[in-house]
């Protein structure tokens, strides 16, 4: 079926240091993927989105990586801070369109944990 | 003001109570959604609005029953719930293009 993991469920890194957490999928179908970051007792919150006619994409901190051949994803931190602890969900969502229009399928996510 | 609000904040209700969530949006957006979160676990989409019309109902039970009165306002109905359906209820909003989702901070219901 169609899925959208993560390959580590925990992340510890100091603070200063760079993060990288990884994202696979299976729907080649899959358009857009996004990254959010949810934060103890608040919803997830938008950190940065890529097509899958990009390869890269950088934010502020934070760069998004996408692999289409092995359908794989990254999101990486530069210089984390103990704010950036979170868990962090990837998200795909298929093309314009058809039935699935719309539906934003979550990653199992990741718990970063920053050190300070 | 790129703000969601959810209200009430926590919920307890029986398995007979009929109670409502309400969530609100004043950016402009036409697509509103409906997810479900149990703990540790990421958001499952429910419910989706497009142009205050229900376009996608990921097969809910009818327990759950959506409304969406105008394009800045969601509802929720809950009618009849299980303890099973505890958990962390978010909205969410979008202009037309469904990708960049706006959440609010959820409502953490306790069915007892």
């Amino acid at each position: 079926g169609e899925s959208v993991g993560l390959h580590l469920p925990t992340l510890s890194v100091q603070e200063g240091d760079n993060s990288i957490i990884n994202c696979a999928y299976s729907n080649s179908a899959s358009d857009y993927f996004i990254w959010y970051k949810q934060e103890s007792g608040k919803g997830p919150q938008f950190i940065i989105d890529i097509r899958s006619n990009m390869d890269k994409r950088q934010g502020q901190r934070v760069t998004v990586l996408l692999n289409k051949t092995v359908k794989h994803l990254s999101l990486q931190i530069a210089a984390t801070q103990p704010g950036d602890s979170a868990v962090y969900f990837c998200a795909e969502t298929p093309n314009a369109g058809g039935t699935s229009y719309g539906k934003l399928t979550f990653g199992q996510g990741t718990i970063l944990t920053v050190h300070p | 003001d790129t703000e969601v609000t959810q209200t009430p904040k926590h919920l307890v209700m029986g398995m007979t109570n009929k109670k409502s969530l309400k969530c609100e949006q004043h950016m402009g957006h036409r697509a509103m959604y409906w997810y479900k979160q149990k703990a540790k676990k990421p958001p499952e989409l429910m419910f989706v609005y497009s142009y205050e019309k229900l376009s996608i109902n990921e097969s809910v039970p009818s327990r759950f029953s959506p409304e969406c009165p105008n394009s800045s306002l969601l509802n929720l109905h809950l009618h009849a719930l299980q303890p099973e359906d505890s958990a962390l209820y978010l909205c969410a909003s979008s202009q037309e293009r469904p990708r960049e989702q706006y959440f609010g901070p959820g409502t953490r219901l306790t069915v007892t």
